[in-house]
């Protein structure tokens, strides 16, 4: 079946230094996918989405690539600040269940000053 | 974008007892869904919640242990019956305004602990 799989966290990293999180898929058929963010005492949030190979998804200085011949999907940033600091999930979309999204574990990044 | 207001936000149960989750959102949906998130897992659909239809579960979950109401476009509740340990989990409930994009708006969750 389908699957995602994300590097485990936790990432700690100091301001301005460059991010990676590695998340890869496994699926049938051409899938989206999206990372979610979840910061401190507040919902998920989608952060940045790719819905065909090659394409590329980017918000906030965040970017990832759809890349279908190595399955992945990983999350770039080349200057983190303390306010990146979050749980970060990479998901792809499942259409057989009318819209429902399967997440990797998450990754919790956290910036120092 | 759609403001999701769910309650309670955390709460420590007994064994055997059972607890309504409640889902509020700020307009109207057509799709709501309900997820869990054990610890140090990602997050794993329960079931979709479509208004004035039985919710769909998805594998490994049944309606008797997680029953579900979706009394119109605005409201959903979860509850969580005969709890164990076992379901010390948080509880997300998410919509969908935009069906087929993938993009979910999600709650703050509910963290539940059972003792």
């Amino acid at each position: 079946g389908n699957s995602v799989t994300q590097m485990e966290g936790p990432v700690t990293l100091s301001e301005e230094a460059f991010l990676t999180i590695n998340c890869t898929y496994t699926a049938t058929g051409y899938p989206s996918l999206f990372w979610y963010v979840q910061y401190p005492g507040e919902g998920l949030q989608l952060l940045l989405k790719a819905t065909k190979a090659d394409d590329k998804g980017s918000n906030k200085g965040f970017e990832a690539t759809y890349r279908k011949e190595t399955t992945s999907f990983h999350l770039e940033k080349g200057s983190v600040q303390v306010s990146d600091s979050a749980v970060y999930f990479c998901a792809l979309s499942d259409w057989g269940s009318q819209g429902n999204l399967i997440f990797g574990k998450g990754t919790k990044l956290s910036v120092k000053p | 974008s759609a403001v999701i207001s769910q309650k309670p936000s955390r709460d420590i149960c007994q064994r055997g007892t059972s607890l309504t989750i409640q889902c509020q959102v700020d307009s109207q949906v057509t799709m709501m869904f309900w997820y869990r998130q054990q610890p140090g897992q990602s997050l794993t659909l329960i079931a979709t919640a479509n208004q004035g239809s039985e919710a769909t579960y998805e594998s490994g979950f049944v309606i008797d242990k997680f029953p579900i109401s979706r009394p119109n476009l605005t409201f959903s509740t979860l509850t969580v019956s005969n709890m164990s340990p076992e379901d010390s989990s948080i509880y997300l409930c998410s919509v969908s305004q935009t069906p087929g994009t993938g993009e979910l708006f999600f709650g703050e969750g509910s963290r539940l602990t059972v003792l």
